[in-house]
């Protein structure tokens, strides 16, 4: 069974720009989360989106978004980059019958 | 969700059984047990979970006390390829916040 997938793998941007990262869940799984992990630092949640709805999301600004697909994908959009926003952007989706969560490679974000 | 409490670091000997402790005393009755691990710079990589019982699979084995307040994972025959940081992690199974906690971890390094 293929794992959650995330793309692009590294991806450089300058302050003010916007970022769009994509990720893929496991087949059959319907709910993706995405986290952000700054260097050095724990996995802080952002988004929990499940059935195409946004169900909770982390203590971040709002030019953190995202969506989900009617194909269970996932989209986080960052508007407005910060220097701070410079992290490991990890994707998880969810074994509903465990409610175990499994994430993907991440998307390493640099902005200069 | 109820905090865990896990040592920063642990050292083990190749081949040797690591045992990574965790301290949950606050847990409550429905709240399950979920270890990761992440490897320098990747993504999370789920080991094992349990409620009450120990498990075992592939990859590892939990203990959880019978009071449960705390459990041990045990990788049983460690190679160099384990070395990175294990999360703890309790949760409610179905949770409305959706997101897991992750606190520091431990940092396992395998030697040779």
């Amino acid at each position: 069974e293929a794992g959650v997938t995330q793309s692009p793998t590294h991806l450089i941007k300058t302050r003010g720009q916007q970022a769009t990262l994509r990720c893929s869940p496991i087949s059959g799984h319907t709910s993706v989360y995405w986290y952000q992990q700054a260097l050095g630092l724990g996995l802080q949640f952002l988004l929990w989106y499940d059935e195409g709805e946004e169900r909770n999301r982390g203590n971040f600004p709002p030019r953190f978004s995202g969506r989900q697909f009617p194909n269970y994908s996932s989209e986080l959009n960052v508007n407005a980059l910060e220097l701070e926003d410079s992290a490991l952007y990890l994707c998880a989706s969810r074994k509903v019958d465990t409610d175990t969560q499994y994430f993907g490679p991440g998307t390493r974000l640099t902005v200069l | 969700d109820a905090k865990t409490t896990q040592p920063t670091s642990m050292d083990c000997a190749e081949g040797r059984a690591a045992n990574l402790p965790c301290n949950h005393s606050t847990i409550s009755g429905n709240e399950y047990v979920y270890w990761y691990r992440q490897i320098h710079s990747q993504g999370p990589q789920y080991i094992i979970h349990g409620l009450k019982n120990n498990e075992t699979n592939e990859m590892a084995s939990l203990i959880i006390t019978e009071d449960r307040k705390s459990s041990t994972l045990i990788l049983p025959h460690a190679t160099l390829r384990d070395t990175a940081v294990y999360y703890c992690i309790s949760s409610y199974r179905g949770s409305t916040l959706g997101r897991l906690y992750f606190g520091r971890g431990t940092q396992l390094t395998v030697w040779p």
